[in-house]
């Protein structure tokens, strides 16, 4: 079955500055990629999504960049600020019927 | 549209008991997947429901089960608990089938 490794596990940025967090999937026919954010005592919330068909995709402050021949997708968040702190998870599944396989998620913490 | 709720946000129980809770999707979403979360093995999902069918099932026991009602709406079910249940439980709910899900805020559930 599916496998994803997301990397890293805890993500330090001063404000202002980018971060990147990266994961890696195993299935090549995973075709869908969202990405979500916790915070504390939430839900997670679903911030940006990919499909295979597509390199990259943005909104606004937020981009997923997707490989499929390396078999692996980021996420990009420019001009970090404090409310940005939370704990990230991305994820892949077939489109339709089948369940997300989720990374281990990342913790960012953006220093003010 | 009203997100998708979950009831009751907050439960403890003792080793040996049975709970049940339950799931309200997004209005007009057929589709309801639960998954377990711990510190420890992060987001795993458990199964799926759609149309008040089980349409996939995770890696779990046989004391974890599930439904789903003619209006959509889920309830998971944990008989004979476990201190390792000890878990944030979400429901998450989809509409036609892209596989785009959208979480609740979940049941914190604490086996004493």
């Amino acid at each position: 079955g599916e496998n994803v490794e997301q990397h890293p596990s805890t993500l330090s940025v001063q404000e202002g500055d980018s971060a990147v967090i990266k994961c890696t999937y195993s299935d090549s026919a995973s075709n869908y990629f969202p990405w979500y954010k916790q915070e504390l005592g939430k839900g997670p919330q679903l911030i940006i999504d990919i499909r295979s068909n597509v390199g990259e995709k943005k909104d606004q402050r937020i981009a997923v960049t997707l490989n499929k021949t390396a078999k692996h997708f980021s996420l990009h968040i420019t001009e970090t600020q404090p409310e940005d702190s939370a704990v990230y998870f991305c994820a892949a599944s077939k489109t339709g019927n089948t369940p997300l396989v989720f990374g281990k998620g990342t913790r960012l913490s953006v220093i003010a | 549209k009203a997100g998708v709720t979950q009831t009751p946000r907050y439960l403890i129980k003792t080793r040996g008991q049975q709970v049940t809770l339950s799931c309200s999707p997004i209005s007009g979403h057929r589709s309801v997947s639960w998954y377990q979360q711990t510190p420890g093995q992060g987001l795993q999902f458990l199964f799926e429901y759609f149309s008040e069918t089980q349409r996939n099932k995770g890696n779990f026991p046989g004391r974890f089960s599930g439904r789903q009602f003619s209006n959509s709406r889920s309830e998971m079910n944990v008989s004979t608990l476990e201190l390792g249940d000890s878990a944030l439980y979400l429901c998450a709910s989809s509409g036609v089938g892209d596989g785009t899900q959208y979480f609740g805020p979940g049941t914190r559930l604490l086996v004493l």
